[in-house]
């Protein structure tokens, strides 16, 4: 099966610093990346979809000026929380999906906690 | 928004029970996946079905998409502590946008 890395699995941050997060097909191209965020015992929520070298659409409620996305080649996306706030403190999944992929592979996910 | 209605949200059982969750929606998927994930982790794929009235199992795990391809059954018999964990549904629309159910929360007791 496709593999996926995502790094960091857990991170603690100060209020008001960023945080990036990095997600990795290891072994097929990414021509999609999906990125989720997830709280406790619930279901996942998607934040933005990105193709290779374009802009991130994001779902209605997500600040794009909050959450930056970068997928600039096919084998790396990278979310960066900008000015962390306690709030956002949650879990982030990704999932990468290309031609040889059909995207039912996730990433292992990053815990961050914003003090 | 299509939305997709696990229940039951919270299912606490003993070891060796069965017992069924539900995906519900009022929309038509081309296809619907089965995910468990474990506290900390992604999801982990189970299973995909994609034909209606479909039947898969899975060792103790069966699994079936109705006919109208709008809901699927995930039934566990003999539940063992490992089965733990949260188990979520995701139906397939145009394209390969995934819309994730609400999730049900399983709890083996030994």
């Amino acid at each position: 099966g496709a593999v996926v890395s995502q790094h960091p699995s857990w991170v603690i941050c100060k209020s008001g610093t960023s945080v990036k997060i990095e997600c990795r097909s290891l072994d097929f191209q990414a021509t999609t990346m999906f990125w989720y965020r997830q709280f406790p015992k619930q279901s996942l929520m998607l934040m933005a979809t990105s193709n290779e070298g374009s802009k991130a659409t994001y779902e209605q409620g997500v600040e794009k000026d909050k959450f930056l996305i970068n997928h600039a080649s096919l084998t790396l996306s990278t979310l960066t929380v900008t000015s962390a706030h306690p709030e956002d403190s949650s879990f982030y999944i990704c999932r990468p999906e290309g031609l040889a992929n059909y995207g039912y592979t996730f990433g292992s996910g990053t815990r961050l906690t914003v003090v | 928004t299509q939305l997709l209605e696990q229940s039951p949200q919270f299912l606490s059982i003993q070891e060796g029970e069965n017992l069924t969750v539900y995906c519900n929606s009022s929309s038509v998927f081309s296809s619907l996946q089965w995910y468990r994930q474990e506290p900390g982790e992604g999801p982990v794929l189970l299973v995909t079905v994609v034909t209606g009235g479909e039947v898969k199992k899975l060792k103790r795990l069966t699994f079936q998409f109705g006919d109208a391809r709008k809901d699927s059954s995930l039934h566990i018999t003999a539940a063992q502590p490992g089965d733990t964990g949260l188990y979520l549904c995701a139906g397939a629309a145009r394209g390969n946008q995934f819309y994730f159910g609400t999730g049900t929360s399983l709890t083996v007791i030994p």
